[in-house]
């Protein structure tokens, strides 16, 4: 089935550590974005992907990067991993010429930060 | 400021009774309202999504209504089942050059047999 894919759903680093999060679509949509959720939290848009055109939000710290190497593939890079940066981190990706703007979800990875 | 602001931020209701969950937004302009089922540890799954000129929409037992005047929508289940139990989250997307999502923090449902 098409789907948003991410792995792992589970991620452990060490305060300091770098980390790669990654997030696979089989649905070829042109849009990928990333999102942090703290708990009971809505979630909030990092930063996003139009086809290769990157595009930041004005406050996410420039410990959160993102690489996008195809249509298929997205990562979250965070440099410097604080205690602050456990979240649930979700990826959604749509496609902004068919007319509707709906955002499929993946089912996140969850990352804490010892 | 856009805000989108839901209520009650968390709900008990037992297996089979109906609840009513509220979406209130200052978002302007405006260009659609969508309400996401999201369950514990999972993302975000779309349940219905309306633009200004809609004022109610099903999804099975799902019912969103909006009043773009008041700028109010409410999420309706009807005989809710164990497998209601989730977040419901309130987007509102803004009609302005950036088209930004702004997420409600959501609805924590939770469902007793």
């Amino acid at each position: 089935d098409a789907m948003v894919i991410q792995n792992p759903r589970y991620q452990v680093t060490q305060f300091g550590k770098p980390v790669t999060l990654s997030c696979s679509q089989t649905l070829n949509h042109n849009v990928m974005y990333w999102y942090q959720q703290k708990s009971s939290q809505a979630p909030k848009l990092l930063f996003h992907y139009y086809d290769k055109d990157f595009n930041n939000e004005a406050d996410t710290p420039d410990n959160f990067q993102s690489r996008r190497p195809n249509t298929s593939f997205c990562f979250l890079d965070i440099r410097s991993p604080g205690l602050g940066d456990a979240a649930m981190y979700l990826c959604a990706t749509s496609h902004l010429s068919l007319g509707t703007d709906t955002q499929y979800f993946g089912p996140g990875t969850r990352l804490t930060v010892l | 400021k856009n805000q989108v602001e839901q209520s009650p931020q968390s709900l008990i209701i037992l297996e089979g009774k109906n609840c009513t969950l509220q979406c209130n937004y200052t978002v302007s302009p405006f260009s659609n309202l969508r309400w996401y089922k999201q369950d514990t540890g999972r993302g975000p799954v779309s349940l219905t999504i309306m633009t200004f000129s809609e004022n109610t929409k099903s999804n099975g037992r799902y019912t969103a209504t909006l009043d773009a005047d008041t700028k109010q929508s409410s999420l309706h289940i009807t005989a809710s089942q164990l497998s209601d139990s989730a977040s419901y989250i309130c987007v509102v997307r803004d009609g302005g050059s950036q088209g930004n999502l702004i997420f409600g923090k959501g609805t924590k449902l939770s469902v007793k047999p």
